[in-house]
């Protein structure tokens, strides 16, 4: 079967220290695959997208970073968190035809 | 660009009451248009989907919406809602970029809470 895993579920940061979020996929190959970020009380925005190995697409001008180092994993990264950078962190997948996309369980990303 | 309008940011209904939710999208190409739904601290879940065949779609947990071209809209509803209804409800559409590659545009998204 297919499944997406994120880690950690939660996460409590300093300001100015780096951020390290996993994303793997299982049971499916050549994913597309998403970050989105979801702040409180909002909808959700798309951070990034990635259709294969090395290949990251940035939708909006931020403080993260994406890489996909392999076909199944993506993550997402800071070198110094900002306090703006508070949210809450979903990835997903979508298979070539398939037009639904299938989420992670999301990680809480508390920056202080 | 393809957008979506959720009216309305929050919902009360009773339970047992009919669930309407509000969705209305933008979309200069055939849309395909998901309702998710998500509880607190979870991920999404898929309700359900629109992917231009029947335009009136039955989801999970008694959810359907119909798809109204002439109207732009997707509306969610439920003939009874359940207190396991309430969470919080977005409406998305897809949108196809550079490279035939599509990417998943949100509502705000709508909170509906069911009191007894």
């Amino acid at each position: 079967s297919q499944t997406i895993h994120q880690w950690p579920a939660t996460l409590v940061q300093p300001v100015g220290s780096p951020l390290s979020l996993e994303c793997t996929v299982e049971g499916t190959s050549n994913p597309n695959l998403y970050w989105y970020r979801q702040a409180a009380g909002r909808g959700l925005q798309l951070l990034f997208y990635s259709v294969g190995i090395g290949q990251i697409s940035s939708e909006v001008p931020q403080n993260l970073s994406a890489s996909r180092p392999q076909d199944r994993q993506f993550i997402l990264s800071s070198k110094k968190l900002l306090l703006s950078d508070s949210g809450f962190y979903l990835c997903a997948w979508r298979t070539v035809g398939n037009y639904g996309y299938t989420f992670g369980s999301g990680t809480r990303l508390t920056v202080v | 660009a393809q957008s979506v309008t959720q009216l309305g940011s929050h919902v009360s209904v009773s339970e047992g009451a009919l669930v309407l939710l509000r969705c209305n999208y933008s979309s200069s190409v055939p849309p395909y248009l998901f309702w998710y739904v998500q509880y607190p601290n979870q991920g999404l879940q898929l309700l359900l989907k629109y992917t231009s065949a029947a335009t009136l779609v039955k989801g999970i947990n008694g959810f359907e919406a119909e798809f109204k071209k002439s109207e732009t809209s997707f509306h969610l509803t439920k003939p009874s809602a359940h207190m396991s209804d309430a969470a919080e409800y977005f409406c998305a559409v897809t949108a196809r970029f550079s490279g035939g590659y599509n990417k998943l545009i949100f509502g705000a998204g709508t909170r509906l809470a069911v009191h007894p």
